[in-house]
């Protein structure tokens, strides 16, 4: 079946660094993929998606590149911020839309001023 | 502009007893989807509805779980009876299914402790 793996975390980082989160999924076809993050109490929300090939989705300063020769969907960041404390979670569907989207397990983001 | 709302926030109840949980979506999503997450597994998905007919169960774990939407404002999760290992945060999602690409909104979640 479908699945997402991302890089195991904890990550912590000094403001203003380089921020990578490896991403890498399997599927069948093609999906759309997608990065959600998770602040402290509160549901996810979606930070960026790319829904075909070469696409790269951009929000917030966070950047990710739909890459179908890698099956890769790293999450990048070139100066972070203590507001970006967050766990980050990479997800696919394989149906286009939001209908079951399969998460990464996430990856906890600290940033220390 | 509300967005999904699910209470109650924090549950603590002993093996054995019934737990519900309530959810309401964004007003005008046509779908509408129950998460749980824990250390162990991540998030999973354990049903999801489309115009308020569940479409998927399969990630149910047990005959314990059942999922309800009556109308396209609400829905419930219940779990009867409950067990220690059922302790995770529970979150509800709505959606707008359009053919498209349409982001998943997340309630804040219900953090359910079983002792």
């Amino acid at each position: 079946g479908d699945s997402v793996t991302q890089m195991e975390g904890p990550v912590t980082l000094s403001e203003e660094a380089f921020l990578t989160i490896n991403c890498t999924y399997t599927a069948t076809g093609y999906p759309s993929l997608f990065w959600y993050v998770q602040y402290p109490g509160e549901g996810l929300q979606l930070l960026l998606k790319a829904t075909k090939a070469d696409d790269k989705g951009s929000n917030k300063g966070f950047e990710a590149t739909y890459r179908k020769e890698t099956t890769s969907f790293h999450l990048e960041k070139g100066s972070v911020q203590v507001s970006d404390s967050a766990v980050y979670f990479c997800a696919l569907s394989d149906q286009g839309g939001s209908e079951k989207l399969v998460f990464g397990k996430g990856t906890k983001l600290t940033v220390n001023p | 502009d509300a967005g999904v709302i699910q209470s109650p926030r924090h549950e603590v109840t002993e093996m054995g007893q019934e737990v519900t949980l309530r959810c309401k979506p964004i007003s005008g999503h046509n779908s509408l989807f129950w998460y749980r997450q824990t250390m162990m597994r991540g998030l999973e998905l354990l049903i999801y509805f489309n115009n308020n007919v569940p479409i998927d169960d399969s990630g149910m774990p047990e005959d314990r779980f059942s999922a309800k939407m009556p109308n396209a404002s609400f829905s419930t999760l219940k779990i009867q009876p409950s067990e220690p290992r059922d302790s995770a945060v529970y979150f509800c999602a709505s959606s707008l299914i359009t053919g498209e690409n349409s982001p998943l909104h997340f309630g804040n979640g219900t953090r359910l402790t079983v002792t």
